[in-house]
Protein backbone atom coordinates (compact mmCIF):
# COMPACT_ATOMS: atom_id res chain seq x y z
CA UNK A 1 0.00 0.00 0.00
CA UNK A 2 1.15 3.44 -0.91
CA UNK A 3 1.67 5.61 2.12
CA UNK A 4 3.56 8.22 4.52
CA UNK A 5 4.40 6.81 7.85
CA UNK A 6 5.30 9.07 10.70
CA UNK A 7 6.48 8.15 14.05
CA UNK A 8 5.88 8.78 16.73
CA UNK A 9 2.50 9.56 16.32
CA UNK A 10 2.03 11.13 19.70
CA UNK A 11 5.40 12.47 21.75
CA UNK A 12 5.78 14.37 25.22
CA UNK A 13 9.05 15.62 25.73
CA UNK A 14 10.81 18.44 28.09
CA UNK A 15 12.32 21.56 27.41
CA UNK A 16 15.27 20.89 25.56
CA UNK A 17 15.60 17.37 25.05
CA UNK A 18 16.39 16.39 21.74
CA UNK A 19 14.27 14.74 19.92
CA UNK A 20 13.62 12.98 16.24
CA UNK A 21 10.46 12.79 14.23
CA UNK A 22 10.75 10.33 11.31
CA UNK A 23 9.20 9.91 8.03
CA UNK A 24 9.15 7.84 5.48
CA UNK A 25 7.27 6.66 1.91
CA UNK A 26 7.14 3.62 -0.15
CA UNK A 27 6.34 5.56 -2.95
CA UNK A 28 9.81 6.34 -4.88
CA UNK A 29 8.80 10.10 -4.73
CA UNK A 30 11.68 12.92 -4.92
CA UNK A 31 9.78 15.63 -2.93
CA UNK A 32 9.01 15.71 0.81
CA UNK A 33 8.11 18.21 3.11
CA UNK A 34 7.38 18.80 6.74
CA UNK A 35 4.38 21.05 8.07
CA UNK A 36 3.39 21.75 11.26
CA UNK A 37 -0.91 23.03 11.92
CA UNK A 38 -1.27 25.19 14.95
CA UNK A 39 -4.72 26.64 15.82
CA UNK A 40 -5.72 29.86 14.00
CA UNK A 41 -2.60 29.48 12.34
CA UNK A 42 -3.27 26.71 9.46
CA UNK A 43 -0.51 24.22 7.67
CA UNK A 44 2.83 26.41 8.24
CA UNK A 45 5.73 24.41 6.02
CA UNK A 46 9.00 23.86 7.90
CA UNK A 47 11.02 22.66 5.65
CA UNK A 48 11.10 20.95 1.99
CA UNK A 49 13.24 18.54 -0.28
CA UNK A 50 13.31 18.48 -4.00
CA UNK A 51 15.35 15.39 -3.92
CA UNK A 52 18.89 13.70 -1.90
CA UNK A 53 20.92 15.63 0.05
CA UNK A 54 18.40 18.82 -1.90
CA UNK A 55 16.71 20.78 1.69
CA UNK A 56 15.35 24.14 1.70
CA UNK A 57 13.82 26.46 4.31
CA UNK A 58 9.86 26.62 4.42
CA UNK A 59 8.35 29.56 6.16
CA UNK A 60 8.76 28.23 9.69
CA UNK A 61 12.36 26.52 10.03
CA UNK A 62 13.51 28.01 13.20
CA UNK A 63 14.55 25.30 15.90
CA UNK A 64 14.22 22.60 13.15
CA UNK A 65 16.70 20.53 11.32
CA UNK A 66 16.08 18.22 8.41
CA UNK A 67 18.09 15.68 6.18
CA UNK A 68 17.55 13.74 3.17
CA UNK A 69 20.01 10.93 2.85
CA UNK A 70 17.63 8.28 1.38
CA UNK A 71 15.29 9.18 -1.05
CA UNK A 72 12.43 7.63 1.23
CA UNK A 73 13.21 9.23 4.67
CA UNK A 74 12.85 12.79 5.93
CA UNK A 75 13.19 12.97 9.26
CA UNK A 76 12.72 16.42 11.44
CA UNK A 77 15.00 16.74 14.21
CA UNK A 78 14.45 18.95 17.19
CA UNK A 79 17.71 19.60 18.70
CA UNK A 80 16.25 21.67 21.87
CA UNK A 81 12.61 21.83 21.89
CA UNK A 82 10.71 24.32 23.60
CA UNK A 83 6.88 24.72 24.44
CA UNK A 84 6.08 26.74 21.34
CA UNK A 85 7.08 24.08 19.21
CA UNK A 86 3.73 22.18 20.64
CA UNK A 87 2.39 21.01 17.35
CA UNK A 88 0.69 19.03 15.29
CA UNK A 89 3.37 18.18 12.50
CA UNK A 90 2.69 16.40 8.99
CA UNK A 91 5.43 15.07 6.25
CA UNK A 92 4.59 15.41 3.00
CA UNK A 93 5.80 13.82 -0.13
CA UNK A 94 4.67 14.06 -3.80
CA UNK A 95 6.18 12.69 -7.10
CA UNK A 96 8.25 16.14 -7.78
CA UNK A 97 8.63 18.96 -6.74
CA UNK A 98 8.73 20.74 -10.11
CA UNK A 99 5.27 19.69 -11.64
CA UNK A 100 1.60 19.70 -10.26
CA UNK A 101 1.58 16.48 -8.61
CA UNK A 102 -0.67 15.47 -6.31
CA UNK A 103 0.70 15.22 -2.53
CA UNK A 104 0.02 12.78 0.14
CA UNK A 105 0.19 13.70 3.73
CA UNK A 106 1.47 10.75 6.61
CA UNK A 107 -0.74 10.85 9.61
CA UNK A 108 0.60 12.89 12.03
CA UNK A 109 2.78 13.45 15.23
CA UNK A 110 1.06 15.12 17.90
CA UNK A 111 4.00 16.83 19.91
CA UNK A 112 3.87 18.08 23.35
CA UNK A 113 6.70 20.23 24.69
CA UNK A 114 6.57 20.86 28.87
CA UNK B 1 0.73 34.82 -2.80
CA UNK B 2 -2.44 32.88 -3.57
CA UNK B 3 -4.97 33.63 -1.31
CA UNK B 4 -7.43 30.50 -0.36
CA UNK B 5 -10.93 31.16 0.82
CA UNK B 6 -13.58 28.16 2.00
CA UNK B 7 -17.40 28.57 2.67
CA UNK B 8 -19.13 27.92 4.78
CA UNK B 9 -16.87 28.08 8.18
CA UNK B 10 -18.94 25.39 9.76
CA UNK B 11 -21.99 23.18 9.30
CA UNK B 12 -24.03 21.18 10.81
CA UNK B 13 -25.93 18.65 9.03
CA UNK B 14 -28.52 15.88 10.17
CA UNK B 15 -27.32 12.25 8.71
CA UNK B 16 -28.59 11.43 5.13
CA UNK B 17 -28.45 15.59 4.30
CA UNK B 18 -26.50 16.94 1.25
CA UNK B 19 -23.92 19.21 1.54
CA UNK B 20 -21.74 21.67 -0.93
CA UNK B 21 -18.38 22.72 0.44
CA UNK B 22 -16.82 26.09 -1.72
CA UNK B 23 -13.27 27.36 -2.11
CA UNK B 24 -12.31 30.23 -4.02
CA UNK B 25 -8.90 30.97 -5.15
CA UNK B 26 -7.15 34.57 -6.26
CA UNK B 27 -4.56 33.22 -8.49
CA UNK B 28 -4.99 30.46 -11.97
CA UNK B 29 -4.35 27.32 -10.34
CA UNK B 30 -3.44 23.55 -12.27
CA UNK B 31 -3.25 21.38 -8.93
CA UNK B 32 -6.21 21.52 -6.07
CA UNK B 33 -6.37 19.04 -3.44
CA UNK B 34 -9.67 18.45 -1.05
CA UNK B 35 -8.23 16.83 2.25
CA UNK B 36 -10.53 15.67 5.43
CA UNK B 37 -8.89 16.09 8.79
CA UNK B 38 -10.84 13.51 11.13
CA UNK B 39 -11.27 14.21 14.53
CA UNK B 40 -7.87 12.58 15.45
CA UNK B 41 -6.26 14.88 13.11
CA UNK B 42 -5.27 13.01 10.29
CA UNK B 43 -5.19 14.38 6.98
CA UNK B 44 -7.10 12.21 4.47
CA UNK B 45 -6.41 12.79 0.42
CA UNK B 46 -9.98 13.44 -1.03
CA UNK B 47 -9.47 14.50 -4.49
CA UNK B 48 -6.79 15.58 -6.25
CA UNK B 49 -8.55 17.79 -9.19
CA UNK B 50 -6.70 20.48 -11.15
CA UNK B 51 -10.09 20.42 -13.79
CA UNK B 52 -13.23 18.67 -13.85
CA UNK B 53 -15.64 16.82 -12.24
CA UNK B 54 -14.52 13.44 -10.41
CA UNK B 55 -16.73 11.48 -8.17
CA UNK B 56 -15.54 8.66 -5.28
CA UNK B 57 -18.67 6.89 -3.87
CA UNK B 58 -20.82 9.62 -1.91
CA UNK B 59 -17.84 12.60 -2.63
CA UNK B 60 -17.41 14.38 -5.62
CA UNK B 61 -15.69 17.56 -6.70
CA UNK B 62 -15.67 19.72 -9.28
CA UNK B 63 -12.92 22.43 -10.34
CA UNK B 64 -13.76 25.36 -12.86
CA UNK B 65 -10.48 26.49 -12.77
CA UNK B 66 -11.32 29.26 -15.58
CA UNK B 67 -13.68 31.01 -12.36
CA UNK B 68 -11.26 29.95 -9.50
CA UNK B 69 -13.75 28.11 -7.98
CA UNK B 70 -13.93 24.24 -6.36
CA UNK B 71 -16.88 22.55 -4.99
CA UNK B 72 -16.78 19.44 -2.76
CA UNK B 73 -20.17 17.72 -2.53
CA UNK B 74 -21.20 15.21 0.36
CA UNK B 75 -24.26 13.22 0.07
CA UNK B 76 -25.92 11.09 2.19
CA UNK B 77 -23.68 12.69 4.71
CA UNK B 78 -22.81 10.21 7.94
CA UNK B 79 -21.26 10.95 11.25
CA UNK B 80 -17.97 9.73 10.02
CA UNK B 81 -17.87 12.46 7.19
CA UNK B 82 -17.38 15.14 10.44
CA UNK B 83 -14.64 16.97 10.69
CA UNK B 84 -12.47 19.67 8.72
CA UNK B 85 -12.66 19.72 4.95
CA UNK B 86 -9.32 22.11 3.84
CA UNK B 87 -8.71 22.85 -0.20
CA UNK B 88 -5.30 23.32 -0.71
CA UNK B 89 -3.18 24.89 -4.04
CA UNK B 90 0.47 25.15 -4.40
CA UNK B 91 1.64 28.75 -3.27
CA UNK B 92 3.67 28.50 -6.97
CA UNK B 93 0.93 27.79 -10.10
CA UNK B 94 2.75 24.49 -11.52
CA UNK B 95 4.62 23.29 -8.90
CA UNK B 96 3.86 20.82 -6.47
CA UNK B 97 5.74 23.04 -3.54
CA UNK B 98 4.33 24.37 -0.70
CA UNK B 99 0.13 23.90 -0.20
CA UNK B 100 -1.18 27.11 0.66
CA UNK B 101 -4.27 25.73 2.18
CA UNK B 102 -7.87 27.58 2.52
CA UNK B 103 -9.02 28.11 6.62
CA UNK B 104 -11.27 25.25 5.89
CA UNK B 105 -15.32 24.33 6.37
CA UNK B 106 -15.64 22.42 10.17
CA UNK B 107 -18.75 19.60 9.32
CA UNK B 108 -20.50 17.98 12.50
CA UNK B 109 -23.23 15.55 11.50
CA UNK B 110 -25.20 14.30 13.77
CA UNK B 111 -27.81 10.98 14.23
Amino acid sequence: EAQVTQNPRYLITVTGKKLTVTCSQNMNHEYMSWYRQDPGLGLRQIYYSMNVEVTDKGDVPEGYKVSRKEKRNFPLILESPSPNQTSLYFCASSLGGRASYEQYFGPGTRLTVT
Amino acid sequence: GIQVEQSPPDLILQEGANSTLRCNFSDSVNNLQWFHQNPWGQLINLFYIPSGTKQNGRLSATTVATERYSLLYISSSQTTDSGVYFCAVPLTPGTASKLTFGTGTRLQVTL
